[in-house]
């Protein structure tokens, strides 16, 4: 089993749409959690931090289930920009050295 | 400059060659990193700097030779490399403390391709 898992899409909504992603992880022990996004041929950019009680920036909303293991980020009304690939990241340890990045799952919006 | 500079964006390298790759921070940070991405595949961590000290080699071939002068520049050495090594090659930097993990950000990545 892979120690971060993202469904890999594409995921292909119209403009307005509400759209969802998990990511599982297989470590009981990770501490940190995080959503970049990235778009084609760029750098990840972080989106948000997941913290233990769920947290929301505008569109976005992150939750964590520590429970079943996995992270999800929800974006509303999405826009056409929203398209990009995202990223769950996972600390395994308390310590910036043990980062796993999921593959990435990618979003399309259609007109 | 703000953020996190890499130089060169674009490199076209024969196997026989020696080439370094550049980062800079200019967030105040205290760890760097390398990562390499290929197509199709996640991100792979490299190396990890803290405190201009190396904590992690993630198994990385002995032709990737990192090196970390002060907390705000990087460098990779590459030499004798494969064209398996192509990839797209990201720093990052992030305020790292021990026990807390803070958010890395990147720099815009070197692409690089081996002939």
């Amino acid at each position: 089993r892979k120690e971060v898992e993202q469904d890999p899409g594409p995921f292909n909504v119209p403009e307005g749409a509400t759209v969802a992603f998990n990511c599982t992880y297989s470590n009981s022990a990770s501490q940190s959690f995080f959503w970049y996004r990235q778009d084609c041929r760029k750098e990840p950019k972080l989106l948000m931090s997941v913290y233990s009680s769920g947290n929301e920036d505008g569109r976005f909303t992150a939750q964590l289930n520590r429970a079943s293991q996995y992270i999800s980020l929800l974006i509303r009304d999405s826009k056409l920009s929203d398209s990009a690939t995202y990223l769950c990241v996972v600390n395994a340890y308390s310590s910036a050295s043990k980062i796993i990045f999921g593959s990435g799952t990618r979003l399309s919006i259609r007109p | 400059e703000t953020g996190v500079t890499q130089t060169p964006r674009h490199l076209v390298m024969g196997m026989t060659n020696k080439k370094s790759l550049k980062c800079e921070q200019h967030l105040g940070h205290n760890a760097m990193y390398w990562y390499k991405q290929s197509a199709k595949k996640p991100l792979e961590l490299m190396f990890v700097y803290s405190l201009e000290e190396r904590v992690e080699n993630n198994s990385v071939p002995s032709r990737f030779s990192p090196e970390c002068p002060n907390s705000s520049h990087l460098f990779l050495h590459l030499h004798t490399l494969q064209p398996e090594d192509s990839a797209l090659y990201l720093c990052a930097s992030s305020q790292d403390r021990t026990g807390t993990f803070y958010e890395q950000y990147f720099g815009p990545g070197t692409r690089l391709t081996v002939t």
